[in-house]
């Protein structure tokens, strides 16, 4: 059974940083490129990071390229996601997904 | 970017009713040279986390029911639900990834009366 769970997140002030973390098991992580998916309350789903399979490439849409850093330890089957100077507008759920196959979601809250 | 557009926002149907719902790109999703629709649609139910259906457009996922049915090609896309139950209640997204940044639509809220 395929299972993806996430850690990490929690209430942080603005400006600061957390790292998400994503615990692949039951298919061969080394094999798949891995994306974080987030999801304001209440809103729709958007498009945060994706790196390859090897972690020799990495995606970001202009929201948060500079800020978020996707990264990923194989030999851990571990996906991550650094966040820094997070703002209000990054308060979500935040999903680890192969795209067939999501986790629970962890929740990231920015806020003084 | 790409921008997805669906309609309608919300419906709501009857059990046993046909849905049909529409995703519409800014710009063509059809790869010539994989002759394919990069067009992928997700089912979220209340409280669970997204669920993929459907990718190319047309492919459903293993054990996706076959009531539902992705069609479309180049901008324009739906999404059927023959005979819906009332386990289909929830939202439907569309989410292109034929080019960066991958961009979903704002999604169909699918209410069962």
């Amino acid at each position: 059974e395929v299972q993806l769970v996430e850690s990490g997140g929690g209430l942080v002030q603005p400006g600061r940083s957390l790292k998400l973390s994503c615990v692949a098991s039951g298919f061969t992580f080394n094999n798949y490129w891995m994306t974080w998916i987030r999801q304001a309350p209440g809103k729709g789903l958007e498009w945060v990071a994706s790196i390859t399979n090897t972690g020799g490439s990495t995606y970001y849409p202009d929201s948060v390229k500079g800020r978020f850093t996707i990264s990923r330890d194989n030999a851990k089957s571990t996906l991550y996601l650094q966040m820094n100077s997070l703002r209000s507008e990054d308060t979500a759920t935040y999903y680890c997904t192969r795209w067939e196959d999501w986790g629970q979601g962890v929740m990231v809250t920015v806020s003084s | 970017d790409i921008v997805m557009t669906q309609s309608p926002s919300s419906l709501a149907v009857s059990a046993g009713d046909k849905v049909t719902m529409s995703c519409k790109s800014s710009q063509s999703l059809f790869s010539s040279e994989y002759q394919g629709n990069y067009l992928s649609w997700f089912q979220q139910k209340p409280g669970q986390s997204p669920k993929l259906l459907i990718s190319l457009a047309s492919t459903r996922e293993t054990g996706v029911p076959d009531r539902f049915i992705g069609s479309g090609s180049g901008t324009d896309f739906t999404l059927t639900i023959n005979s819906v139950q009332a386990e289909d209640l929830a939202v439907y997204y569309c989410e292109q990834y034929y080019s960066y940044p991958l961009t979903f639509g704002s999604g169909t809220k699918l209410e069962i009366k």
